[in-house]
């Protein structure tokens, strides 16, 4: 089975510096989807950026960036100029390609503070 | 469009009691997801619809939960016998099935506390 891991519960980051939150997996496919999610305080969970794992590139949007290493089943993400809008939970998920069903599967989550 | 809704926002309810909760996906989307968020824990997938199909259940699903999406609309989420190990956050969401952009949308949850 596949599990998603996210070994940092808190991070902290002052206004308008960089933060960088990791995740890694374990999957035995060669094909698959990952994602961040942000869940603000009481607000719902909203999509930051996705990475096929067939692309080699990057993911970016905006001030939003990965760093997929395949071989290591890292996917970390990158946020620059950070914000205070940018306080959430921010939780990376895994998703086949094959099969019927697109579950998700999600880490545990890392609550991201940003210090003005 | 206003993206997926999710009706109650919040519930209360005594240990024993059933509960039903509602979720209108983004009108366009044939699939549609429930997931279970307990304080401290990324979200734990329940069931899936294709349509008005129900497809994939989870092991964490007991007999005690019921789901349903009817003419593959709106879905409905029933909890008999709610047990305080029910509490959590249950969210929906929605997506349009493609393969390749098969991106999930979020409802805002619903929050059950069992007392």
């Amino acid at each position: 089975a596949q599990t998603v891991t996210q070994s940092q519960p808190e991070m902290s980051v002052q206004e308008a510096e960089t933060v960088t939150l990791s995740c890694t997996y374990d999957t035995s496919e060669s094909d698959y989807y990952l994602f961040w999610y942000k869940q603000p305080p009481s607000r719902q969970m909203i999509l930051v950026i996705r990475q096929e794992a067939y692309k080699q590139q990057n993911a970016t949007e905006n001030r939003f960036s990965v760093n997929f290493q395949k071989a290591a089943k890292s996917f970390s993400l990158k946020i620059s100029d950070s914000q205070l809008g940018d306080a959430a939970m921010y939780f990376c998920a895994y998703r086949e390609v094959t099969g019927a069903n697109s579950k998700l599967t999600f880490g545990k989550g890392i609550t991201l503070s940003v210090r003005p | 469009d206003t993206g997926v809704s999710q009706d109650p926002r919040h519930k209360i309810t005594k240990r024993g009691q059933n509960v039903t909760f509602r979720c209108d996906p983004i009108s366009e989307h044939n699939r549609l997801y429930w997931y279970r968020q307990t304080l401290g824990q990324g979200p734990e997938f329940l069931t899936y619809f294709q349509n008005e199909a129900q497809l994939e259940k989870s092991r964490l699903l007991s007999d005690r939960f019921s789901a349903e999406r009817p003419k593959g609309s709106f879905s409905t989420l029933e909890i008999q016998r709610t047990e305080q190990g029910d509490s959590a956050m249950y969210l929906c969401a929605s997506s349009l099935g493609a393969p390749l952009t098969d991106t999930q949308y979020f409802g805002p949850g619903t929050r059950l506390t069992v007392l």
